[in-house]
C-alpha cells in the first residue's frame, strides 16, 4: 500500500475565495473520511463515504462545504466563500469497512 | 461531547512508564488510539472492540472497560520516539465515525 495521499499539502487563500482539496485513499479501501483539526485539538469528523455514497455529514459542515467521491475512489472537499474560521488542517482517512482508519498527511489551509 | 483524556500532559525520562486514560459519557462500540507528532498525520496504534480483549504489542498496550466507557493506554519503558500527542478516538456504533478526545501531550527526555 502506498498510503493515503492528499493534495495540496498547503493552501493559502484570501477570504471569499473557493478552494478544493483532493484525497486518494489506500487502494481497495471502500470507506473514506474527512476530518478537520485546529491547533491543539483532536480531529473533528466532517463526513464519510462508503464507496461513492456519502453516508453521514457533521453539523460542522455548513452549506459552504461539499464533498464528493464520484467513482468510489478519490474524493474532493470544496469550501466555497472561505472564511478565516476555516483555517485548519483538513485530514482524510480511509478504511476497509469498519476496520482501522489510516490518515493522510493532511492539507493545511490558511485563509487570509 | 468529546471524550476526556488525562493527563493533559506528561514528561517522562527514557525508560519510565506512563498511563493515558480516555473517558466517555456515551456507550462505546470501540476505542482507537493514535499518536500524532507535530505537523504530521495521526498514526494508528491500536483498536479495542466491545467484548474484545486487552491488546498490546511490544511495550504499548491498552484496555477497554465497556461498563465504565473508559480506555487506558499503557506505555512501558518509554523511548524518545514515543514523544507526541496521543488521541483516543471513540466509536458509538455504525459507520466507524470517530470522536477524538482532548489529547495527551507526552514528552520523553533523556
Amino acid at each position: 500500500d502506498t498510503g493515503v495521499s492528499q493534495n495540496p499539502r498547503h493552501k493559502i487563500t484570501k477570504r471569499g475565495q473557493n478552494v478544493t482539496f483532493r484525497c486518494d485513499p489506500i487502494s481497495e479501501h471502500n470507506r473514506l473520511y474527512w476530518y478537520r483539526q485546529t491547533l491543539g485539538q483532536g480531529p473533528e469528523f466532517l463526513t464519510y463515504f462508503q464507496n461513492e455514497a456519502q453516508l453521514e455529514k457533521s453539523r460542522l459542515l455548513s452549506d459552504r462545504f461539499s464533498a464528493e467521491r464520484p467513482k468510489g475512489s478519490f474524493s474532493t472537499l470544496e469550501i466555497q466563500r472561505t472564511e478565516q474560521g476555516d483555517s485548519a488542517m483538513y485530514l482524510c482517512a480511509s478504511s476497509k469497512n469498519s476496520e482501522t482508519q489510516y490518515f493522510g498527511p493532511g492539507t493545511r489551509l490558511l485563509v487570509l | 461531547q468529546q471524550p476526556v483524556q488525562s493527563p493533559q500532559a506528561v514528561i517522562l525520562r527514557e525508560g519510565e512508564d506512563a498511563v493515558i486514560n480516555c473517558s466517555s459519557s456515551k456507550a462505546l462500540y470501540s476505542v482507537h488510539w493514535y499518536r500524532q507528532k507535530h505537523g504530521e498525520a495521526p498514526v494508528f496504534l491500536m483498536i479495542l472492540l466491545k467484548g474484545g480483549e486487552q491488546k498490546g504489542h511490544e511495550k504499548i498496550s491498552a484496555s477497554f472497560n465497556e461498563k465504565k466507557q473508559q480506555s487506558s493506554l499503557y506505555l512501558t519503558a518509554s523511548q524518545l520516539s514515543y514523544s507526541g500527542t496521543y488521541f483516543c478516538g471513540t466509536e458509538e456504533g455504525g459507520g466507524n465515525k470517530l470522536t477524538f478526545g482532548t489529547g495527551t501531550q507526552l514528552k520523553v527526555e533523556l
